[in-house]
């Protein structure tokens, strides 16, 4: 079964920094494109970042780029979400997704919330 | 970017209708749209890819058609688990984009 289960969501202070990861398994990770799409309280989807396999090339959300890196292990069928001076408006539930097939599957999610 | 509006923002319906939800594209996206459904507190689901493509494991009521602009998500009968929010995104460009959802309700 493919499954992605992301971890590392905390509560933060806004500058602050966090890294999520996200654990695949049931799939040859490294074949694939890998992103995170994120949803603040009560509001739609956001897609923010997306590494591609073998190149390990990057996109960003303007909303996101040069203050998150995503990146990959493949040796580790693992993700990564490094977030670097975070703000208020980054709370949000991140999800890692598979980029197969439109995206397919998504983790469960995990809980971002920026606040002093 | 490529703007992706969903239409109505909301519906209420009961179990048996066919509903059908809209969403167009601000540029040609070719067929490089998916639908997705999401209940609350819980990970969106894929149920549509390349505009008319049913993602394996999604039910046949759920089918999709359009391309270029305009799009379509149809549920042929509605049940009581398709009680939802629906998106759409597109993939034909960065940065991908999302309708801003269709939630579906009980009437």
């Amino acid at each position: 079964e493919v499954q992605l289960e992301e971890s590392g969501g905390t509560l933060v202070q806004p500058g602050g920094s966090l890294r999520l990861a996200c654990a695949a398994s049931g799939f040859i990770f490294r074949d694939h494109y890998m992103d995170w799409v994120r949803q603040a309280p009560g509001k739609g989807l956001e897609w923010i970042a997306r590494v591609r396999p073998k190149s390990y090339t990057t996109e960003y959300a303007a909303s996101v780029k040069g203050r998150f890196t995503i990146s990959r292990d493949d040796a580790k069928n693992s993700l990564y979400l490094q977030m670097d001076s975070l703000k208020t408006e980054d709370t949000a539930v991140y999800f890692c997704t598979r980029g197969y097939h439109g995206f397919n599957p998504w983790g469960q999610g995990t809980l971002v919330t920026v606040s002093s | 970017d490529i703007q992706m509006t969903q239409s109505p923002p909301s519906l209420s319906a009961s179990v048996g209708d066919r509903v059908t939800i809209t969403c167009r594209a601000s540029q040609d996206i070719s067929k490089s749209l998916t639908w997705f459904q999401q209940r609350p507190g819980k990970a969106p689901k894929s149920l549509i890819y390349g505009a008319s493509i049913l993602q394996s494991g999604a039910p046949s009521k759920f089918s999709g058609s359009g391309s270029g602009t305009d799009f379509t998500l149809t549920i042929s009968s509605l049940q009581p688990e398709d009680f939802a929010t629906y998106y759409c995104q597109q993939y034909k460009d960065y940065p991908y984009t999302f309708g801003q959802g269709t939630k579906v309700d009980i009437k």
